[in-house]
């Protein structure tokens, strides 16, 4: 009974470097997401993917990329990474768009950039 | 642009009384969704009561309800008989019905401490 599984759980990267946040949910979900969450605020968008083979934008995509694999697993990659997204990382899914189903969250990704 | 606004950074309560969290936010829209998602230490978010703005009927789960008031654009959490494990982060969020890419709209959250 996973869930939504996110791997590293910890990393720290310099300035520059690239790193890819993995992302897999078993429960067959369609919709899967990537945000945000700093000191003080709430979660914010990166990216999400309705479905398998579709990505778009969320509020604050600059300086990410996202695949959608498949159906199970969507991941998030930093090309150059920069102090400013110094965050903690989510991933979640849900059944489905447009509908009032549930958001299911990982557990997090604690990303430092020094 | 739809804002969620918990005005209550922290909240104290006292093991088995009870306590509101507050939560209003701003939005255009008639049809909509409202969440409380509770955060513990273990960051993992966890959905503790869902609404849905066309049932006036409040939404309860177990010791959680929430107070839903449309027309004020309000939406409180009620904790009774808080627990120990009650203590967390608590987000309100915020999601219209028709929305692409079932974005959430969250609150800064209010850290919730329960005293033995």
């Amino acid at each position: 009974n996973a869930g939504v599984t996110q791997t590293p759980k910890f990393q720290v990267l310099k300035t520059g470097q690239s790193m890819t946040l993995q992302c897999a949910q078993d429960m067959n979900h369609n919709s899967m997401y990537w945000y945000r969450q700093d000191p003080g605020m709430g979660l914010r968008l990166i990216y999400y993917s309705a479905s398998e083979g579709t990505t778009d934008k969320g509020e604050v995509p600059n300086g990410y990329n996202v695949s959608r694999l498949n159906k199970r697993e969507f991941s998030l990659r930093l090309e150059s990474a920069a102090p400013s997204q110094t965050s903690v990382y989510f991933c979640a899914s849900s059944e489905r768009q447009f509908s009032g189903n549930t958001i299911y969250f990982g557990e997090g990704s604690w990303l430092t950039v020094v | 642009a739809q804002t969620v606004t918990q005005s209550q950074p922290e909240m104290s309560v006292q093991e088995a009384e009870t306590v509101t969290l507050s939560c209003t936010y701003d939005t255009s829209e008639s049809d909509y969704y409202l969440f409380w998602y509770k955060q513990p230490p273990s960051r993992q978010m966890i959905l503790v009561i869902r609404q849905e703005a066309y049932k006036q009927q409040n939404a309860t789960e177990n010791r959680f309800s929430v107070n839903f008031q449309k027309a004020a654009k309000s939406f409180s959490l009620k904790i009774s008989d808080s627990q120990l494990g009650d203590a967390a982060m608590y987000f309100c969020a915020y999601r219209p019905r028709n929305n692409a890419g079932n974005m959430l709209t969250f609150g800064g959250g209010t850290r919730l401490m329960v005293k033995p």
